[in-house]
């Protein structure tokens, strides 16, 4: 069965700060995509990324990076130089390519931003 | 274009009360889900659709039902809440493929006393 797990429940870190939030996954399919997604406080869920289980490339958009690496089953999401405004909860999803496009999340990281 | 969209945004119910929530999606997306988030667990499944007419259990469904009757609506009912159900829900859509992102809606509020 599929999981995502994000052992970091909270995590604060002044601002200008570089932080890394963890997600590691267990799948049984070879064929998967990896997701994260923001929930400001505000509420709604906000898409960052995709990642298929086929590229291993690194991705970075702006100040956000994200690292993919299957010999540890993990899918690392980075901030450099943080900001208040990426004070939200984060989470890590996983969709099989025989689950029914059905989305499994993690429990999600809560990360504070301090001015 | 206004997305997902869900109604309504607050909703208190008393044990034994049942409610509808409506989920409507204006992207042609042929799938649309139910999630529950609770604190601590993340967002669990609850029911999901791969198309019009058709449903599917997710991972709690005990206690909800739902009808995709119009391929752009989602229907979640509570027939009798309890006070376990409450929770914020989130519905979502996609294209079809599991390497779509999912689209949320901006959720509903919901307490059961």
């Amino acid at each position: 069965a599929q999981k995502v797990t994000q052992a970091q429940t909270e995590i604060s870190v002044v601002e200008k700060e570089d932080v890394t939030l963890d997600c590691v996954y267990e799948t049984r399919d070879t064929t998967y995509y990896l997701f994260w997604y923001k929930q400001p406080p505000s509420g709604e869920l906000v898409f960052l990324i995709r990642r298929n289980s086929f590229d291993e490339q690194n991705e970075i958009s702006g100040r956000y990076s994200w690292n993919f690496q299957k010999s540890t089953s993990s899918f690392n999401f980075t901030i450099t130089a943080s900001q208040v405004v990426d004070s939200a909860v984060y989470f890590c999803a996983l969709s099989e390519a025989f689950g029914n496009e059905k989305l499994t999340f993690g429990t999600g990281t809560r990360l504070t931003i301090i001015p | 274009n206004a997305g997902v969209t869900q109604t309504p945004k607050f909703r208190v119910l008393k044990t034994g009360q049942s409610m509808t929530l409506l989920c409507a999606q204006d992207m042609n997306h042929e799938y649309m889900y139910w999630y529950r988030q609770d604190p601590g667990m993340g967002l669990r499944l609850i029911h999901y659709s791969v198309g019009e007419g058709t449903t599917a259990k997710g991972e709690v469904p005990d206690g909800y039902n739902v009808s995709r009757l119009k391929k752009q609506n989602f229907l979640l009912g509570l027939e009798s809440a309890a006070p376990s159900q409450t929770s914020v829900y989130f519905c979502a859509s996609s294209f079809v493929g599991y390497d779509y992102e999912q689209y949320f809606g901006p959720g509903t509020r919901l307490t059961v006393t």
